[in-house]
């Protein structure tokens, strides 16, 4: 069946240092791509989504690029900030998984000042 | 503004009792979805709902229950035959619920079994 992994956390970065979050998937068809944050005690917020290979999605600095030939839509900052501290989780949809969102267990991100 | 609420925030629940969470949209999506969330953990979908009066039951629906009487509410009731319901439960809405759809959270309501 389809699923989502991401890399495990949290990951712990100071303030302005780039960062990179791991998301690869498996899907028997052409999913949507999705991320979202959480930040503590919150309900989820999409972050951004790319819908079709190469497609690249952005949103607030995030950055993140659906690379069907490594099946992986890694999410990238240049410079990330304290107010950037949240769990960031990768989630797919497709027809075969009846549209149904699936998740990535979600990585913890720290960010020092 | 238009947006999801969950109410109450926070449920204390004895053991045996039944307690029902409130999910409100005024979105006007026809999908919404109940998640819980364990802590670490990413989310498991209950149940869902695509239309009015119509849900399916998601990978955890065992010990849950939900209705779909009108298009903006959408009820969770946690049973007693739930054994481990403390969790965060969280609801959401989609427009149509198609795969290239958004879905968009509420506040979340924290369940905890005393």
């Amino acid at each position: 069946g389809d699923s989502v992994t991401q890399m495990e956390g949290p990951v712990t970065l100071s303030e302005e240092a780039f960062l990179t979050i791991n998301c690869t998937y498996t899907a028997t068809g052409y999913p949507s791509l999705f991320w979202y944050v959480q930040y503590p005690g919150e309900g989820l917020q999409l972050l951004l989504k790319a819908t079709k290979a190469d497609d690249k999605g952005s949103n607030k600095g995030f950055e993140a690029t659906y690379r069907k030939e490594t099946t992986s839509f890694h999410l990238e900052k240049g410079s990330v900030q304290v107010s950037d501290s949240a769990v960031y989780f990768c989630a797919l949809s497709e027809m075969d998984s009846n549209y149904q969102l699936i998740w990535g267990a979600g990585t913890k991100l720290i960010i020092k000042p | 503004d238009g947006g999801i609420t969950q109410s109450p925030k926070y449920l204390f629940r004895k053991e045996g009792q039944n307690v029902t969470l409130s999910c409100e949209q005024n979105l006007n999506h026809d999908a919404m979805y109940w998640y819980r969330q364990d802590p670490g953990q990413g989310l498991r979908l209950i149940y869902y709902s695509q239309i009015v009066n119509d849900f399916q039951k998601g990978d955890i629906a065992e010990g849950y229950s939900v209705s779909r009487e009108k298009k903006e509410s959408f009820p969770l009731t946690v049973t007693s035959a739930q054994k481990n319901p403390t969790a965060f439960y969280l609801c959401a809405s989609s427009k149509a619920g198609g795969f290239t759809d958004t879905q968009y959270f509420g506040p979340g309501t924290r369940l905890t079994v005393l």
